[in-house]
C-alpha cells in the first residue's frame, strides 16, 4: 500500500489543463514535506518539474505551477501538448532522510 | 552530470554493484539518492548516501540487502543490492539532492536483469 496517493491516470484534450493530486493515506500534505513533481516519458529517465513544492526547475515552462490546495499538493499543467503525456510522479519528503513516491499518474492527451 | 555504469545480468542469488560518476560540480556537496523501477511499475526510492561523511539512509524494504558507498578520488558513487531475484529486475537511477528537498540531476539508469 503506497503510502503517498496519486490518481493512476488523468485524460486532458490538446490545450486543456492538467491538475494532478498528491495526497497520503494519512493525514494532509503540507509545504513540510517539500513535495516534488517528476515527468517521465515511456524509455526515458524522469525529468524534474517542481520541487519545494512551487520552484520550476530549470527550463520547465511556466504553463507548469505546483502548489497545495487543502490537504493536497497539486502539479498544473496549463495549455497541454502531445509531448506532456507520460507518467508524472510526486514525491514528499517524510524527514529524517526518508523520501516516498507515489504510485505515479499515467496522463494520456486526446 | 550523473553517468552510469552499464548493464547487468545476475544470476539469483548473486549480487550487484552499479556505480553512477559524477562531474560538473562539488561530489561531496549534494547527497546522492538511488531510485529504482521495476517494468511496468512505478518509481521508488531506496535510499540516499551523503558523499561527503559517507553516512547513509536506506528504505526499510532494502534494509539488509542494500549498501551505498562512495568514493571520494573518483566522485563516484556506488549502489550494492545483494540476494538478488527476479523481483529485483529493474531500471536503477542515481539522482542528485537538490535544493528544497528535490531531485535535479537523473542518472541515465542502469538495467539489472536477474534470471
Amino acid at each position: 500500500q503506497t503510502v503517498v496517493t496519486q490518481e493512476p491516470s488523468f485524460s486532458v484534450s490538446p490545450g486543456g489543463t492538467v491538475t494532478l493530486t498528491c495526497g497520503l493515506i494519512s493525514g494532509s500534505v503540507s509545504s513540510n514535506y517539500w513535495p516534488s513533481w517528476y515527468h517521465q516519458a515511456p524509455g526515458q529517465a524522469p525529468r524534474t518539474l517542481i520541487y519545494g513544492t512551487n520552484y520550476r526547475s530549470s527550463g520547465v515552462p511556466d504553463r507548469v505551477s505546483g502548489s497545495i490546495l487543502g490537504n493536497r499538493a497539486v502539479l498544473t499543467i496549463t495549455g497541454a501538448q502531445a509531448d506532456d503525456e507520460g507518467d508524472y510522479y510526486c514525491v514528499l519528503y517524510m524527514g529524517s532522510a526518508i523520501w516516498v513516491f507515489g504510485g505515479g499518474t499515467k496522463v494520456t492527451v486526446l | 552530470q550523473l553517468v552510469q555504469s552499464g548493464a547487468e545480468l545476475k544470476k539469483p542469488g548473486a549480487s550487484v554493484k552499479i556505480s553512477c560518476q559524477t562531474s560538473g560540480y562539488t561530489f561531496i556537496s549534494y547527497y546522492v539518492h538511488w531510485v529504482r523501477q521495476v517494468p511496468g511499475q512505478g518509481l521508488e526510492w531506496m535510499g540516499i548516501i551523503n558523499p561527503s561523511g559517507g553516512d547513509t539512509t536506506y528504505s526499510q524494504k532494502f534494509q539488509g540487502r542494500v549498501t551505498m558507498t562512495r568514493d571520494t578520488i573518483a566522485s563516484t558513487v556506488y549502489l550494492e543490492l545483494s540476494g538478488l531475484t527476479s523481483d529485483d529486475t529493474a531500471v536503477y537511477f542515481c539522482a542528485r539532492r537538490g535544493g528544497r528537498n528535490g531531485i535535479d540531476v537523473w542518472g541515465q539508469g542502469t538495467t539489472v536483469s536477474v534470471s
